[in-house]
């Protein structure tokens, strides 16, 4: 069946240092969507992408789907400990369900 | 805004119990799902429901059964408990049918089953 594959699983940075999570689908997807999760709560919807090669910027985090639609990024630039938290990229799977990645833990060295 | 709710935070069972894990939306969202998370391997779904007393497996729907008798509440049900479902289960809504809406999530149940 349909995969969603994230990496990495976990990434340790230093606040202040730029941090990107990769999602990889071993099919072409119609969309794309990210959640946030942070530490002891549940997954928050953050962005939706839905055309090839689109790129979309909330403050200092960026989006990108790629050209084929099989991959998409999440970059942070100039981390802060509010970012800390999992982060996962989901696309649908048929015409109800959605398949999520593993998952990126985020952790920031203050 | 939208707001899931479930019964319980954290959960502790005993082996062969039976268990009932509550999810209300108060958006008269037509889809619910039931997932559960455990490190290193994401959401995994284990049923949904796009309609009352309407549901369909997901990827992992052994040992499990779910009940949507109204619009507001999708259960989810351990018949009997054993050890690895030891988990958290994450209940989410949406609205429609489409996969371009986003998902809305519950603030998780924490089982162990002891």
């Amino acid at each position: 069946g349909q995969q969603v594959m994230q990496i990495p699983q976990y990434q340790h940075v230093q606040e202040g240092e730029d941090f990107t999570t990769y999602c990889n689908s071993s099919t072409t997807l119609s969309n794309i969507q990210w959640y946030k999760q942070r530490p002891g709560g549940h997954p928050v919807f953050l962005i939706q992408l839905v055309k090839s090669g689109e790129v979309k910027k909330q403050k200092r985090l960026t989006f990108q789907f790629g050209e084929a639609k099989k991959n998409s990024s999440l970059h942070i630039t100039a981390t802060q400990t509010t970012d800390v938290g999992t982060y996962f990229c989901a696309g649908p799977q048929g015409a109800q369900k959605l398949v999520f990645g593993q998952g990126t833990r985020l952790t920031i060295n203050p | 805004d939208v707001k899931v709710t479930q019964s319980s935070r954290y959960l502790v069972k005993r082996t062969g119990e039976k268990v009932f894990l509550e999810c209300v939306q108060d958006m008269d969202h037509e889809n619910m799902f039931w997932y559960r998370q455990d490190p290193g391997l994401g959401l995994r779904l284990i049923y949904f429901s796009y309609d009352v007393k309407m549901k369909e497996k997901g990827d992992i729907p052994e040992g499990y059964s779910v009940s949507r008798e109204k619009k507001e509440r999708f259960s989810l049900i351990l018949e009997s408990a054993s050890t690895n479902q030891t988990s958290m289960y994450l209940c989410a809504s949406r609205p429609g049918t489409s996969g371009l809406y986003e998902q809305y999530f519950g603030p998780g149940t924490r089982l162990t089953v002891t």
